[in-house]
């Protein structure tokens, strides 16, 4: 079952702003991954942040996780086209398996 | 490059038709690989966990034999779609754990269309 609920489910932004989508989870967690998938594609690896991590960092990308919210956050600044795409984050529970969220669709024009 | 690599990266056959996908890791061991689906503007559902040596583990729901899994090896398992009928068509996902850490690394992915 999922254990990532994600939102928005969708946005729409203009190039140059900053896209901000949240993940929450219910289980206590390993770390926590972000994920970017273009349609039809395979998945990229964005970030991962650890449990005993609060913020990080990766160009133009920042996540936050809030362990007593079960709560993480993706930031992209100065937004471009090319970053329209579905965002998911996947919750390690210390198992392995990666659970993933519900996603984000984001459509950046130009 | 691509560290893990999945084939065929697209397939169309037949209802009744088996289909068989495979997942390798190009450059390290792999004892334990991860089968997702993905269906149209969804997100990835673990299927199951493939263990190499043994049987694989299945997520409530996913019926083991319709969806077979063999890690034969510790660079190779193959997901074997049995009797395959249009519900079936989706977007396979394989990903590989890295034993020198993580993340995890994920396939390109099939997509499988059943007529």
């Amino acid at each position: 079952s999922q254990q990532g609920e994600e939102d928005p489910q969708a946005l729409s932004i203009q190039e140059g702003e900053n896209a901000t989508m949240n993940c929450s989870y219910k289980t206590s967690i390993n770390n926590l991954q972000w994920y970017r998938q273009n349609s039809g594609r395979g998945l990229v690896h964005l970030i991962l942040i650890r449990s005993n991590e609060r913020e990080k960092h990766s160009g133009r990308l920042r996540v936050t996780l809030d362990t007593s919210k079960k709560s993480s956050s993706l930031l992209i600044t100065a937004s471009r086209a090319a970053d329209t795409a579905s965002y998911f984050c996947a919750i390690d529970s210390g198992t392995y398996k990666y659970i993933f969220g519900t996603g984000t669709r984001l459509k950046v024009l130009a | 490059g691509a560290v893990v690599s999945q084939h065929p990266s697209w397939v169309i056959c037949k209802s009744g038709t088996s289909v068989k996908i495979e997942c390798r890791s190009l450059d390290f061991q792999a004892t334990t690989m991860f089968w997702y689906r993905q269906f149209p503007k969804q997100s990835l559902m673990l299927m199951a966990t493939s263990n190499e040596g043994s049987k694989a583990t299945y997520e409530q729901g996913v019926e083991k034999d319709k969806f077979l899994i063999n890690h034969a090896s510790l660079t190779l398992s193959t997901l074997t779609v049995t009797s395959a009928h249009p519900e079936d068509s989706s977007f396979y996902i394989c990903s590989a754990r890295d034993p020198r850490g993580e993340p995890q690394h994920f396939g390109d992915g099939t997509r499988l269309s059943i007529l």
